[in-house]
């Protein structure tokens, strides 16, 4: 079945540390998006890419990093500069538009990164 | 300044008591409105896309529809496998990025 995958689901990290976390479709999305949620908040967008080799700030991007070196994967890098990186983390994808320009999200499970 | 809100912020029913959420929106102009549920620890599953006002959409026990400045989201007789918190998502026209603008969400829960 077609799909994005997220892993790892749980991930700990002591300050100061970077983390990267993975993300995957087999769905031959050309976009693909990074999202955080935190308790009480909407999902604020970190990172986005349209395309193989680019890819743009969202809201949220100071402190993270992010790389788009083929169609399929698209990790995520929390570095130490990131000040409060406990949160859930999600990856999603799209066709870039559908018919009426609209842009439908197929989200992954989600990772969970805690700073201890 | 573009906005959602949704409300209420949570929703406890008993099983077949029929309800709405609401999604109040301000975007300088209206691409399509989405609608996702979401279980505790996973990522959001895809309900409905709204695109203009008077619009309607429906699936099982649930029914969405839009007007200029909310989208309502029917839950009609639930069962306790409904429970999830419902998020809402505008994409306003124009610009590049295709950006979603998220509701903070709705937590509902059912009581059997």
């Amino acid at each position: 079945d077609g799909g994005i995958t997220q892993s790892p689901k749980y991930l700990f990290r002591k300050e100061g540390q970077n983390v990267t976390l993975s993300c995957e479709q087999n769905l031959n999305h050309d976009a693909m998006y990074w999202y955080r949620q935190d308790p009480g908040q909407g999902l604020r967008l970190i990172y986005y890419s349209q395309i193989v080799n680019d890819f743009q700030k969202g809201d949220i991007a100071e402190g993270y990093s992010v790389s788009r070196e083929k169609k399929e994967s698209f990790p995520l890098t929390v570095t130490s500069a990131q000040k409060n990186p406990t949160a859930f983390y999600l990856c999603a994808s799209s066709r870039w538009a559908d018919h009426s320009g609209a842009n439908v999200l197929t989200f992954g499970a989600g990772s969970r990164l805690t700073v201890l | 300044e573009d906005q959602v809100t949704q409300s209420p912020e949570a929703l406890r029913l008993q099983e077949g008591e029929s309800s709405s959420l609401n999604c109040s929106y301000t975007v300088s102009g209206l691409r399509g409105l989405f609608w996702y549920r979401q279980d505790p620890g996973k990522g959001p599953e895809f309900l409905f896309t709204l695109y203009s006002a008077g619009e309607e959409k429906e699936k099982e026990r649930l029914k969405a529809t839009l007007t200029k400045k909310e989208s309502f989201l029917h839950i009609t007789a639930p069962k306790p496998e409904d429970s999830a918190t419902y998020l809402c998502a505008v994409q306003k026209r124009g610009g590049a990025t295709n950006k979603l603008i998220f509701g903070t969400g709705t937590l509902l829960a059912v009581q059997p």
